[in-house]
């Protein structure tokens, strides 16, 4: 069990827009600590994708976009390429726990 | 651009210690622009932070395995490592090495290694 809570899955058509919810507590995102994504290529190591909540390292391309509400934070990919398939994790700060916790990961799927 | 490698066995028994170094090349570990961590993912799972330390040597454990988890840094060969005792199948996972930046997020990767617990 994740401290972080996202959807096991999720899919789209090429060009379309998809979403990946991270729902944490009061003790990480909801108390103010920054989340971050991953994008997982199958066999490879992460790779940063957002940080701060909604700030792209260089390189990636501004198809994908982070948003923080409350307890939740968001990943947004509009333009859905095939290369885009991948696993996805959302990340914050545990006040409670004094460290980084992850999201289960969701598995993108392009259709 | 900093560069991170795991090296260290790819197979270790059932109640013995597992011990990993990363070898950080294209800067410092004595910089104090981060934290060095290590995460881990059991096959077909998701990612666990098992721990992070500070140049000065000051760790940060996950509470789940603090009791056996060890990190240290070796700045005189720019390296860092990890030691997990009493190790079980459960184990069994890709370990990566990061850095952790002040905002908390992991900007750069090793490429992980395997490491298979089995007698």
């Amino acid at each position: 069990q994740s401290v972080l809570t996202q959807p096991p899955s999720v899919s789209g058509a090429p060009g379309q827009r998809v979403t990946i919810s991270c729902t944490g507590s009061s003790s990480n995102i909801g108390a103010g600590y920054d989340v971050h994504w991953y994008q997982q290529l199958p066999g490879t190591a992460p790779k940063l994708l957002i940080y701060g909540n909604s700030n792209r390292p260089s390189g990636v391309p501004d198809r994908f976009s982070g948003s923080k509400s409350g307890t939740s934070a968001s990943l947004a990919i509009s333009g859905l390429q095939a290369e885009d398939e991948a696993d996805y994790y959302c990340q914050s700060y545990d006040s409670s726990l004094s460290g980084s916790v992850f999201g289960g990961g969701t598995k993108l799927t392009v259709l | 651009q900093l560069q991170l490698q795991e090296s260290g066995p790819g197979l270790v028994k059932p109640s013995e210690t597992l011990s990993l170094t990363c070898t950080v090349s294209g800067g410092s570990i004595s910089s104090s622009s981060y934290y060095w961590g290590w995460i881990r993912q059991p096959p077909g799972k998701g990612l666990e932070w098992i721990g992070s330390i500070y140049y000065s040597g000051s760790t940060y454990y996950n509470p789940s395995l603090k009791s056996r988890v060890t990190i240290s840094v070796d700045t005189s060969k720019n390296q860092f490592s990890l030691k997990l005792s009493s190790v079980t199948a459960a184990d069994t996972a890709v370990y990566y090495c990061a850095t952790l930046t002040p905002r908390s997020c992991f900007d750069y990767w090793g490429q992980g290694t395997l490491v298979t617990v089995s007698s």
